[in-house]
C-alpha cells in the first residue's frame, strides 16, 4: 500500500548533537514533500517543503532536508540541536494525483536533553 | 498564513453521544480538511470539507459517523456521532492557504470517550 514511513519513533539527543530523521514514501509518481513540527501544546507548523529544483531544502530554525528520488527519501537534518527542538516531527507527502491530500508519516518524538 | 480557531480544545464524552467540533478560519479558504490522530499514530485524513456540497470522505470514514458541514468559506464543523472509546483521538482541522500547497492546522480537539 502507498504510505509514508518514519523509521525512528523516539529519538533522544543531547544538546549540540546532530540530528537526522528518516522519511521514506512509496508513491511512484511526482510528489510534494513536507516536514512539520509540533511543539508541546502547540499547533502543527511547517518546517520546510520541497516541490522541485534543488533537492537540498532549507527550512526554519536551521533545519534542512534532502530529497533523494532514487531512494524515495526526504530525510530531515540539523547539525546541532537545541533543547527547544524537543517536539514531534512529521514527514508528509502530497502525491500529485491525490487532489491535494496531505498524507502523514507516523511521527518521530525528539527529546533533547540540556 | 491563515489563523484557525478550533473548539473545543478537549472534551470527555459518554459513549453513545455525539460531539460537534468547530473550525473557524480568519480568512476565506477554498480547501478545508479534517484529520484524526489516534494515540501513538499518524494523522489520518477523514474528509475534505467542500463549501456548498457534501464532504468527500476517505476510505474507512462515512458520513453517518462523521457528518461535516461547510456553510461558508471560513467555517466548518465535524460531528463525531454515536461515540465509542475507539473514537478517542485528536481531531484536527486544516486549510490550504496558498497555491504552493501551504497547509495550516488548528490546535486540535482532544476527545476522550468513556
Amino acid at each position: 500500500a502507498q504510505s509514508v514511513s518514519q523509521h525512528n519513533h523516539h529519538v533522544i539527543l543531547s544538546e549540540a548533537a546532530s540530528l537526522e530523521l528518516g522519511c521514506n514514501y512509496s508513491y511512484g509518481g511526482t510528489v510534494n514533500l513536507f516536514w512539520y513540527v509540533q511543539y508541546p501544546g502547540q499547533h502543527l507548523q511547517l518546517l520546510l517543503k520541497y516541490f522541485s529544483g534543488d533537492p537540498l531544502v532549507k527550512g526554519i530554525k536551521g533545519f534542512e532536508a534532502e530529497f533523494i528520488k532514487s531512494k524515495f527519501s526526504f530525510n530531515l537534518r540539523k547539525p546541532s540541536v537545541q533543547w527547544s527542538d524537543t517536539a514531534e516531527y512529521f514527514c508528509a507527502v502530497i502525491p500529485m494525483d491525490s487532489s491535494y491530500k496531505l498524507i502523514f508519516g507516523s511521527g518521530t518524538r525528539l527529546l533533547v536533553r540540556p | 498564513s491563515a489563523v484557525i480557531s478550533q473548539k473545543p480544545s478537549r472534551d470527555i464524552c459518554q459513549r453513545g453521544t455525539s460531539l460537534t467540533i468547530q473550525c473557524q478560519v480568519d480568512s476565506q479558504v477554498t480547501m478545508m480538511f479534517w484529520y484524526r490522530q489516534q494515540p501513538g499514530q499518524s494523522l489520518t485524513l477523514i474528509a475534505t470539507a467542500n463549501q456548498g456540497s457534501e464532504a468527500t470522505y476517505e476510505s474507512g470514514f462515512v458520513i453517518d459517523k462523521f457528518p461535516i458541514s461547510r456553510p461558508n468559506l471560513t467555517f466548518s464543523t465535524l460531528t463525531v456521532s454515536n461515540m465509542s472509546p475507539e473514537d478517542s483521538s485528536i481531531y484536527l482541522c486544516s486549510v490550504r492557504t496558498d497555491y504552493n500547497y501551504g497547509y495550516t492546522f488548528g490546535s486540535g480537539t482532544r476527545l476522550t470517550v468513556v
